[in-house]
């Protein structure tokens, strides 16, 4: 079946723009994750959505950054007025059941955003 | 809080070595306990999964890990590399009340013909 996709896989946008990352998780896994990876780290929880409400959002950095699941599937990280610093690579995965029972997370090939 | 340490951000192996990748984790709960790979220009793929259970944990590609809990690690290894084994290996730990994973900052394996 296929995986979790995300579109755009590159989008490079100035400073102050407001850009949107779409993520589409594998059909029927009610829990979906955003991560961040910058260069040379390892990817950095944003925020976790168990169906259409965000059970931890945690690791969002600031109030410009924000996420929805409105029908519990497809989900959107929205970023308002981009800086120079939000240049990473945007992660979505998605589990079956999340919850803590140690699901495993299936991983998007993510989307390059670079803020010029 | 939960944290992940990888030892070498570099490790270089010959092909047909043993491949042993180092990591240690805190957690103020019985951890889950992941690696995974990305290999160039792809996606994060789970290699295996500590949750409960036996402790030694076969992976694909031929990889296993060993949970200990005494020495707070979590090692990966395979007994003979693979020039395709190349690519960057990231340890995680998750809580087990919890659902995000932290992970370490990875480790490239290059290896070596």
């Amino acid at each position: 079946g296929a995986g979790v996709s995300q579109t755009p896989s590159n989008k490079v946008t100035e400073k102050g723009k407001y850009v949107e990352l779409r993520c589409d998780p594998i059909s029927g896994h009610t829990a979906l994750y955003w991560y961040r990876q910058s260069l040379g780290q390892g990817p950095e929880f944003l925020i976790y959505f168990q169906g259409t409400g965000a059970a931890d959002d945690s690791g969002l950095p600031n109030d410009r950054f924000f996420a929805v699941r409105p029908e519990g599937s497809v989900s959107t990280l929205k970023i308002q007025r981009t800086e120079r610093g939000d240049s990473a690579v945007y992660l979505c995965a998605s589990s079956l059941m999340g919850q803590g029972a140690g699901d495993t997370q299936y991983f998007g090939p993510g989307t390059r955003l670079t803020v010029l | 809080a939960q944290s992940v340490t990888q030892l070498g951000s570099h490790v270089s192996v010959s092909e047909g070595a043993l491949v042993l990748l180092r990591c240690n984790y805190s957690s103020s709960v019985p951890p889950y306990l992941f690696w995974y790979v990305q290999y160039p220009n792809q996606g994060l793929q789970l290699l295996l999964k500590y949750t409960t259970g036996a402790t030694l944990v076969k992976g694909i590609n031929g990889f296993e890990a060993e949970f200990k809990k005494s020495e707070t690690s979590f090692h990966l290894t395979k007994p003979s590399a693979h020039m395709s084994d190349a690519a960057e290996y990231f340890c995680a730990v998750s809580e087990t009340r919890d659902d995000k994973i932290i992970f370490g900052k990875g480790t490239r394996l290059h290896i070596l013909p």
